[in-house]
């Protein structure tokens, strides 16, 4: 079946632009995961929903980013007032239960770019 | 803090090449997962493993909870398999089911 999608792949803003990426998961699956990936480093948390409950978003970096998925599926990860340390991937993942003890399954990932 | 350290950070090998990514990590878990990224930046998991080894056709991972110890091994390496490799955390004290990712080892492999 389909793996997760994410939209737009690209994303380029100019500095203080509002931006809205979305992420569809797997079908069915529960758990929802977005992470942070700057240039040459490994991908960091920000926020994860179990279904439609947004159980830790304790790796936001600022009151600037929100996410929210209402239905229990397609989740969007909002910034508002995009800064220029804002500029990199941002990957989302999902898995069919508790993502830390199963595979978790990957978008490609939208690469934002702040100007 | 970091909880994850991988080595090497960057690996260039000749295809056929016996190949050797470690990680260590300074906290309890019990679940790690190996993943690959390619360039463009598509993640694919490996292996996730709580104890012992897997084996999926060249690549084989071990873990030692004890030691907080894992590697991943490529055998018989080939340029495909080019791409970052990253170690991940799972199921850490407090964690919601979120994994903490070590910075990655690039691995180059020449024809």
């Amino acid at each position: 079946g389909a793996g997760v999608s994410q939209s737009p792949r690209y994303k380029v803003a100019k500095r203080g632009q509002d931006v809205a990426l979305r992420c569809d998961p797997i079908s069915g699956h529960v758990s929802l995961f977005w992470y942070q990936q700057a240039l040459g480093q490994g991908p960091e948390f920000l926020t994860y929903f179990q279904n439609e409950a947004q159980l830790d978003k304790s790796g936001l970096p600022s009151d600037r980013f929100f996410a929210e998925r209402p239905e229990g599926s397609v989740s969007t990860l909002k910034i508002q007032r995009t800064q220029q340390e804002d500029s990199a991937v941002y990957l989302c993942a999902s898995s069919h239960g508790q993502g830390d003890v199963e595979t978790q399954y990957f978008g490609p990932g939208t690469r934002l770019l702040v100007l | 803090k970091n909880e994850v350290e991988q080595s090497p950070q960057n690996l260039t090998a000749q295809e056929g090449e016996f190949i050797t990514i470690n990680c260590s990590y300074s906290v309890g878990i019990s679940a790690l997962h190996w993943l690959q990224q390619h360039p463009g930046g598509g993640i694919v998991s490996l292996f996730m493993l709580s104890s012992g080894k897997k084996k999926h056709g060249r690549l084989i991972a071990t873990i030692n909870i004890q030691e907080k110890h894992s590697s991943l091994h490529i055998t018989a390496s080939h340029p495909r398999d080019s791409a970052v490799y990253i170690c991940a955390l799972g199921d850490y004290g407090g964690s919601q089911g979120n994994l903490i990712f070590g910075k990655g080892t690039k691995l180059s492999v020449k024809p």
